[in-house]
């Protein structure tokens, strides 16, 4: 079962637009990271959000945790073609013993110009 | 700052054959963990390495090996490739690896079997 759920896959917005992700679990999150990604290429960490109701802004970028640290949103004002890409959240999971960075499926951000 | 550096960025292997991917980590880090990257997917946690040891491990075959340098660079060693290896590899560096430590990320090498 997914971990981490992201939503929506993938989203299309015209170029000035304010847009958010969103990232669920089933279980509490202790570390909560968002990465941007272009495609085939590796991850680039925007933010790391580690206690409830935490937010942090970078740029035109702004990420939540909410209160039980269950839900994470990036939200992006005044969107530019230079926030497209793939956007992934990750958690520090444990499974069966080994701590792990897991994440999400991502979510394909493409900004029209 | 040197970020995370990774070689070779695109390898063409058949199946069966072997291959060792290489990975530098970023200026004053010393924990490595490997990521295979498959298409339309999140990376999935292969193994770590720390102090020249492998600390976790993710849910892959032995296939998958590893090893760390002294000088915390590493290598991933994947044998009896399958056409389903192919993926992109990413390397990751950190300060140790516990809760909350961030992780970053090298740009990936690209492996394709045939």
């Amino acid at each position: 079962s997914q971990e981490l759920e992201q939503s929506p896959q993938s989203l299309i917005v015209q170029e000035g637009k304010n847009l958010t992700i969103n990232c669920t679990s089933s279980k509490t999150l202790y570390g909560l990271y968002w990465y941007k990604q272009k495609y085939g290429e590796g991850l680039i960490f925007l933010m790391m959000l580690q206690k409830g109701g935490e937010e942090k802004s970078h740029e035109k970028i702004t990420a939540k945790l909410d209160e039980k640290k269950q839900q994470s949103s990036l939200h992006i004002t005044a969107s530019q073609p230079s926030h497209a890409g793939i956007y992934l959240c990750g958690a520090d999971v444990s499974k069966e013993g080994v701590l792990q960075l897991t994440f999400g499926s991502g979510t394909q951000l493409t900004v029209l110009p | 700052d040197a970020g995370v550096t990774q070689s070779p960025t695109h390898l063409i292997k058949t199946r069966g054959q072997q291959v060792t991917l290489r990975c530098s980590p970023k200026s004053g880090h010393d924990t490595v963990s490997w990521y295979q990257q498959a298409l339309g997917q999140g990376p999935q946690f292969i193994f770590q390495y720390y102090e020249e040891e492998e600390r976790q491990r993710g849910n892959f075959p032995d296939r998958f090996s590893g090893h760390q340098f002294p000088n915390y660079s590493s290598e991933l060693n994947v044998n009896a490739l399958l056409l389903g290896d192919s993926a992109l590899y990413l390397c990751a560096s950190s300060l140790g690896y516990t809760l909350g430590e961030t992780q970053y990320f090298g740009p990936g090498t690209r492996l394709l079997v045939l």
